[in-house]
């Protein structure tokens, strides 16, 4: 049960589009297309972003994409704005019957 | 709206026990499978253990194997994490998270803080 590998940060300029990605193996994210995506502000519980690799689910901007190729998925915001600073996580379910977190990227927007 | 409230946390001893609760309310409790989650002081999220809606499945992670037990009391709209045998690294704010399509994270409750310390 390793830990989906993220790049600890990312940052970006408003108005620019950043994407950070989350590799896993072929027995989570190469396997599955159960990947989530979560967005957590300082002190704050985590909010649900994107499920099934590309979902937005109600209420979430568009400007908040997802996608999957081989081991690998990513997200990408568009449009970047002050308020998506924050910190990133995906995570996946596995061939185990758990789920498995990235490590988290840390958002700055310049 | 959906709501989830965790209580139950606080100080305990290297070896001692806690039983978290997480009371829910805004949905059907008795029809979503529901996790808890763990998130180390500075650290990232850490999936800990989820049970279908009706206790008919459970799964746990290998850190928390054997030494944590998931329950829930859906008369009662609660979710429980008993843990025993506490170590320092389980310190940790606990979420409790609702279940959707049966893989991901749909609402979190705002945390419960556990420290194991002597």
């Amino acid at each position: 049960q390793s830990a989906l590998t993220q790049p600890a940060s990312v940052s970006g300029s408003p108005g620019q589009s950043i994407t950070i990605s989350c590799t896993g193996t072929n027995s989570d994210v190469g396997r599955y297309n159960y990947v989530s995506w979560y967005q957590q502000h300082p002190g704050k519980a985590p909010k649900l972003l994107i499920s099934a690799v590309s979902n937005r689910p109600s209420g979430v901007s568009a400007r908040f994409s997802g996608s999957k190729s081989g081991n690998t998925a990513s997200l990408t915001i568009s449009g970047l704005q002050a308020e998506d600073e924050a910190d990133y996580y995906c995570s996946s379910y596995t061939s185990t019957n758990t789920w498995v977190f990235g490590g988290g990227t840390k958002l700055t927007v310049l | 709206q959906v709501q989830l409230v965790e209580s139950g946390g606080g100080v305990v001893q290297p070896g001692g026990s806690l039983r978290l609760s997480c009371a829910a309310s805004g949905f059907t409790f008795s029809s979503f499978g529901m996790h808890w989650v763990r998130q180390a002081p500075g650290k990232g999220l850490e999936w800990v253990a989820f049970i279908r809606f009706d206790g008919s499945d459970i799964y746990y992670a290998d850190a928390v194997k054997g030494r944590f037990t998931i329950s829930r009391d859906n008369s009662k709209k609660t979710l429980y994490l008993q843990m025993n045998s506490l170590r320092p690294e389980d310190t940790a704010v606990y979420y409790c998270a609702k279940n959707w399509e049966f893989y991901y994270f749909q609402y979190w409750g705002q945390g419960i803080l556990v420290t194991v310390s002597s």
